[in-house]
C-alpha cells in the first residue's frame, strides 16, 4: 500500500504570495495532521483534521487554514507569505482521530523569498 | 511554541558504540514516542511508550518512559552505519478529543565507520 503522499516536493514563492500543499493520506486512514518544520528544529503541530472537520489547532496564525476533502485528502493554505514560513510542510495521517500511531509524508520544502 | 527538552544535539561516535539520549519536558505525557528522520524524510516511529516506567524494545533500540511521566530515554546497541540520521523524542497530548505531539530540538547521530 503507498504511504502518505504530499504534492510539491519543493516549492519557492516570494513574500506576500499564497501557497496551497496537498497531502494524500494512506489508504484507508481519515485524520489528517499537519506540521511545520523549521530546519533545526523538531516538528510543530498545525492542525488536525478527522472526518471533514477540524479537530485541533496549534499556536499558528490566521494566514494559515486548511481543509479536509471526502477522500480524506487534505489541503494546507498559507497566505500572505512571510519569510519565516520558509520551512519542511510535513503532513501524517492516521485511523483514527486519537492514536498515537501516525504516518508522516516526505513533506513539502517551502521557501519564501 | 511548546517544545521539549532532548540532549544532546548532535553525537559524533565510532560505529559499534551504544549511543543514550534522553527527552524531558515540563509537562506530564500520556504516550512517549521516538522517531528518526532521514535527509528528505518524513519521521518515521522507532517506539512508542504509553505507561510510567514502561521499558520497551525494538531490535537493538530501547526506550524507557519515566516514571514522573516527564521523561524519556533512548539507547541504540552496536551502531551501525545506517544508524545515522536524526532521533527525535515527542510526547502525545490529546485536547478536547484532538491529538497533537509536541517534539523535542532532534539528536544529529554521525558514525564515524
Amino acid at each position: 500500500d503507498a504511504g502518505v503522499t504530499q504534492s510539491p516536493t519543493h516549492l519557492i514563492k516570494t513574500r506576500g504570495q499564497q501557497v496551497t500543499l496537498r497531502c494524500s493520506p494512506i489508504s484507508g486512514h481519515k485524520s489528517v495532521s499537519w506540521y511545520q518544520q523549521v530546519l533545526g528544529q523538531g516538528p510543530q503541530f498545525i492542525f488536525q483534521y478527522y472526518e471533514k472537520e477540524e479537530r485541533g489547532r496549534g499556536n499558528f496564525p490566521d494566514r494559515f487554514s486548511a481543509r479536509q476533502f471526502p477522500n480524506y485528502s487534505s489541503e494546507l493554505n498559507v497566505n500572505a507569505l512571510l519569510l519565516g514560513d520558509s520551512a519542511l510542510y510535513l503532513c501524517a495521517s492516521s485511523a483514527v482521530q486519537s492514536t498515537y500511531e501516525q504516518y508522516f509524508g516526505p513533506g513539502t520544502r517551502l521557501t519564501v523569498t | 511554541g511548546q517544545q521539549l527538552n532532548q540532549s544532546p544535539q548532535s553525537m559524533f561516535i565510532q560505529e559499534g558504540e551504544d549511543v543514550s539520549m534522553n527527552c524531558t519536558s515540563s509537562s506530564i505525557f500520556n504516550t512517549w514516542l521516538w522517531y528518526k528522520q532521514d535527509p528528505g524524510e518524513g519521521p518515521v516511529l522507532l517506539i512508542a511508550l504509553y505507561k510510567a516506567g514502561e521499558l520497551t524494545s525494538n531490535g537493538r533500540l530501547t526506550a524507557q518512559f519515566g516514571i514522573t511521566r516527564k521523561d524519556s530515554f533512548l539507547n541504540i546497541s552496536a551502531s551501525i552505519p545506517s544508524d545515522v540520521g536524526i532521533y527525535f523524542c515527542a510526547g502525545q497530548q490529546i485536547i478536547q478529543g484532538a491529538q497533537k505531539l509536541v517534539f523535542g530540538q532532534g539528536t544529529r547521530l554521525t558514525i564515524n565507520p
